[in-house]
């Protein structure tokens, strides 16, 4: 256990539609990092939030939207969902810098 | 790109055989990391190798750093059927990873 959570596990959507998915960081963590990892893939970095504030940014479209939280929390937005957009979402808290990610065990979305 | 590229993409042993795998990158870095993936779960950190470093061991883990090459290898000794699992390298130590390594340990 990373101490890390996600939710909700599983969700499926409509094309077109809009989701909010939400991540509960390590106490203490106050860097936040979001990835997208279709099957077969390796995890794609979608952003990172370090204190309230997005840090960096993938190869993402703005329609993929985040937000941290003082307590820790943080949510990954993404609006007018695409069939390519299906994936697990993995969220990673980790300290200061570079450091190791703790992940958490992600959030599978379907969109059809 | 910081992307690393695991090699090969595929390993398949027999329990108690030793895995090695390896990992390419392009620029300079600080650290490389090794995270070990299960099925459809989130990725648990392995290890942290820094840039001064040339080996570091970890359990039945040993990992190599070769700067020069921009090169590292993660070596699993004695290998379990629980190290089923895909193996990602990632240089700088966050963001971006490869394709990965997909470990089969067969009983």
């Amino acid at each position: 256990e990373t101490g890390v959570t996600q939710s909700p596990t599983h969700l499926i959507k409509t094309r077109g539609q809009q989701v909010t998915l939400r991540c509960s960081s390590q106490s203490g963590h106050n860097t936040v990092s979001w990835y997208q990892q279709a099957l077969g893939q390796g995890p794609q970095f979608i952003f990172q939030y370090y204190r309230e504030e997005e840090n960096g940014r993938g190869n993402f479209p703005p329609r993929f939207s985040g937000l941290q939280f003082p307590n820790y929390s943080s949510e990954l937005n993404v609006n007018a969902l695409e069939l390519d957009d299906s994936a697990l979402y993995l969220c990673a808290s980790s300290l200061d810098g570079p450091d190791e990610q703790y992940f958490g065990p992600g959030t599978r979305l379907t969109v059809t | 790109s910081q992307q690393g590229e695991e090699d090969p993409q595929a390993l398949s042993i027999q329990e108690g055989e030793n895995a090695t795998m390896n990992c390419s990158y392009k620029t300079s870095i600080n650290n490389l990391q090794w995270y070990r993936q299960n099925s459809g779960r989130g990725l648990v950190h392995l290890i942290l190798i820094r840039s001064n470093e040339r080996e570091k061991h970890s359990g039945r883990l040993r990992v190599t750093l070769d700067t020069s090459k921009k090169s590292s290898s993660l070596l699993i000794t004695a290998s379990r059927a629980a190290d089923t699992a895909s193996y990602f390298c990632a240089p700088g130590g966050q963001f971006y990873f490869g394709t990965g390594t997909s470990l089969t340990v067969i009983p």
